[in-house]
């Protein structure tokens, strides 16, 4: 069973930059047909989708986000991560990291998410 | 961007069924849309249901269903349980690569 677990600071000051790591476990992260995901819950807003990661490092971004948002990957390490550049009290937030299965459009696997508050 | 909508709250008594809409604010929802439906617990990671509009996950009872009623995709449990109470969100394809999220719905099972 694949598993994600997202890992990284909780608290970071504002117009500095949020790096998060997601590690899977259990599994390739360069299995073909899936892509990796990130996303997060704002408190008090729905979930909101921030873009995916092919294995190839091909990036699909939310295009209603600022283009602060860059996702990589590390196929050597079963990992990708999530940098947020500027990052203000806007972007606190519980953020997941998911496996899309890209065959069935369904995201299959989440980790537990890990909150990320933005304050001085 | 397009908007995502579910029902904010809703409830069942045990053993009832309810259905859970996801709607879209500049259409219909089609199954070009490949809705799917988790389920959250507070504290917890989502939990796929559904996907590609009617496909149970590995594991979901068949009690949950998913479909197209309307204009809306759907999520239907029958004979709800205590432990069904939880937050439901759906999540629709919008193509070239952008996925966009429900508010989600709180169930209240009563």
């Amino acid at each position: 069973q694949v598993q994600l677990q997202e890992s990284g600071p909780g608290l970071v000051k504002p117009s500095q930059t949020l790096s998060l790591t997601c590690t899977v476990s259990g599994g390739s992260i360069s299995s073909g047909g899936y892509y990796w995901a990130w996303i997060r819950h704002q408190p008090g807003k729905g979930l909101e989708w921030i873009g995916f990661i092919f294995s190839s490092g091909s990036t699909y971004y939310n295009p209603s986000l600022k283009s602060r948002f860059t996702i990589s990957i590390d196929t050597s390490k079963n990992q990708f991560s999530l940098n947020v550049n500027s990052v203000t009290a806007a972007d606190t937030a519980v953020y997941y990291c998911a496996r899309l299965y890209s065959y069935g459009y369904v995201l299959d696997n989440w980790g537990q998410g890990t909150l990320v508050t933005v304050s001085s | 961007q397009a908007v995502v909508t579910q029902e904010p709250s809703s409830s069942v008594s045990p053993g009832g069924t309810v259905t859970l809409t996801c709607g879209l604010s500049s259409g219909s929802v089609s199954t070009t849309y490949y809705p799917s439906w988790y389920q959250q617990t507070p504290g917890q990671a989502p939990r796929p249901l559904i996907y590609n509009t009617d496909t149970r996950s590995s594991g979901v009872p068949d009690r949950f269903s998913g479909s197209i009623v309307g204009n809306k995709a759907a999520l239907t449990i029958s004979g709800a349980q205590a432990d069904d109470e939880s937050n439901y969100f759906c999540v629709l394809y919008l193509g070239s690569g952008i996925w966009v999220f429900g508010g989600g719905t709180k169930l209240t099972v009563l």
